[in-house]
């Protein structure tokens, strides 16, 4: 499975939007990107995912680089209820998504 | 979405029991069910795939015999925690996979007093 890099840690004021970063230099041809996101004692809800194209849906969008080595998750419009930890993940052939360590984001007001 | 639900949210049970966390894919078949468990402030880490109508391939370290896990039908699997200890207090989370999509059950929080 290909491992992904996110930064521990990002803050965003409410209204505006949040780019979070993500790499996975070591993806292969046929693993998608997945974003989760988890709030507290809750399970992970779903986010996006995609593959080689731009993605976009109510939720959020996704970049992903051409060389599909890293993509960026975003959030339009932050809110309040937006605080939360996600989770970039390269999903193998099996299907098992395996956790990193993920992005604690924080909207601040 | 897809829904995806965890019974019972939460569970007490005594050391030396055993304790069966349900998951059902509510509105799609999923022949594909992961299960992970999540300790405070850690990630999630995946146990084990739960494969309906065959054995459920677990996890590095992952013991078998004491994480009892059955996919008898296309929407429901179910995780047994055989003979359970206070260290087996976590935070269980069930998936499905409907197509390319996998969706997350909300969770079943046990403690072993």
């Amino acid at each position: 499975d290909a491992k992904t890099t996110q930064p521990p840690s990002m803050d965003c004021a409410e209204g505006r939007a949040a780019n979070l970063p993500c790499n996975h230099s070591t993806i292969s041809g046929n693993e998608y990107v997945y974003w989760y996101r988890q709030i507290h004692s809750q399970g992970p809800q779903y986010i996006i995912h995609g593959l080689k194209n731009n993605e976009t849906n109510e939720m959020a969008s996704l970049i992903i680089t051409e060389d599909r080595k890293s993509s960026t998750l975003i959030l339009p419009h932050a809110t309040l209820r937006d605080t939360a930890v996600y989770y970039c993940i390269a999903r193998d052939s099996w299907g098992k998504l395996q956790f990193g360590a993920g992005t604690q984001v924080v909207v601040t007001p | 979405g897809a829904v995806v639900s965890q019974h019972p949210s939460w569970v007490i049970c005594k050391s030396g029991t055993s304790v069966k966390i349900e998951c059902r894919s509510l509105d799609f078949q999923a022949t594909t069910m992961f299960w992970y468990r999540q300790f405070p402030k850690q990630s999630l880490m995946l146990m084990a795939t739960s494969n309906e109508g065959s054995k459920a391939t677990y996890e590095q370290g992952v013991e078998k015999d004491k994480f009892l896990i059955n996919h008898a039908s296309l929407t429901l699997s179910t995780l047994t925690v055989t003979s359970a200890h206070p260290e087996d207090s976590s935070f269980y989370i069930c998936s499905a996979r409907a197509g390319n999509t996998i969706y997350f059950g909300e969770g079943s929080w046990l403690t072993v007093v």
